[in-house]
């Protein structure tokens, strides 16, 4: 167990809908990572927040936004939801953000787009 | 921009034989390199990390992986694979003066009784 925890585990939803993913980081980690692993795309890097504050951005949509919350906790949002966004989206959380911290993966939401 | 490839996508190894999983890189400036193991419906798990310092690195479960900046290489090895190093291996990058790490695509690994 990472100490990092997702919710849902799994989601459902139609083309066109929105959704929102929440993630918790380990105690005491500042800075919290989003990824999406599909078989086509692999592990693509979306955005990073350090204490409340957008530090990276990746691979992110349009479509797609995210924030930190003051009790550090993340949320993910997919709008406008499409077939091809169906993925694992994994949330990771590291000390101090910084390159050389190694990163602790929570065990991911799957979302389904039918 | 960084990169990393993972030329392999599957390695096939008999228990108790030697494991390598190749990782080479690109990067400005100094990299930062990591290992990260995915077992089946789970999150990924850190190995282990090149820093700074020896370039021979060790690692969790009896891995370790070797520093070559002439050939930008960040080799993973076990001297004995066993069983339960059946997993989805990825190799990852990132600059010393970045925030974003670049994934590989994963090496799967299996390790036959």
């Amino acid at each position: 167990d990472s100490g990092v925890t997702q919710t849902p585990k799994h989601l459902i939803t139609a083309t066109g809908q929105r959704v929102t993913l929440r993630c918790s980081p380990r105690s005491g980690d500042l800075s919290v990572y989003w990824y999406q692993q599909s078989l086509d795309q692999g592990l693509q890097f979306l955005i990073q927040y350090y204490n409340g504050e957008e530090r990276a951005k990746g691979n992110i949509l349009e479509r797609f936004s995210a924030q930190q919350f003051p009790d550090l906790h993340s949320e993910l949002n997919l709008s406008s939801l499409e077939l091809g966004d169906s993925a694992l989206y994994f949330c990771a959380s590291s000390a101090s953000g910084e390159n050389n911290n190694e990163q602790f993966f929570g065990p991911g939401t799957r979302l389904t787009v039918l | 921009a960084q990169s990393v490839a993972q030329p392999e996508d599957q390695v096939n190894v008999a228990e108790g034989n030697p494991l390598t999983v190749k990782c080479t890189y690109s990067v400005s400036g100094n990299p930062y390199l990591f290992w990260y193991v995915q077992y089946p419906n789970r999150g990924l798990q850190f190995l282990l990390k090149y820093i700074t310092g020896d370039n021979l690195v060790k690692g969790s479960y009896g891995f370790e992986a070797e520093f070559n900046k002439s050939q930008t290489s960040f080799h993973l090895k076990k001297p004995s694979a066993l069983v339960s190093d059946s997993a989805l291996y990825f190799c990852a990058v990132g600059p010393s003066n970045d925030y974003k790490l670049s994934f590989g695509a994963g090496t799967t690994v299996t390790v036959r009784a």
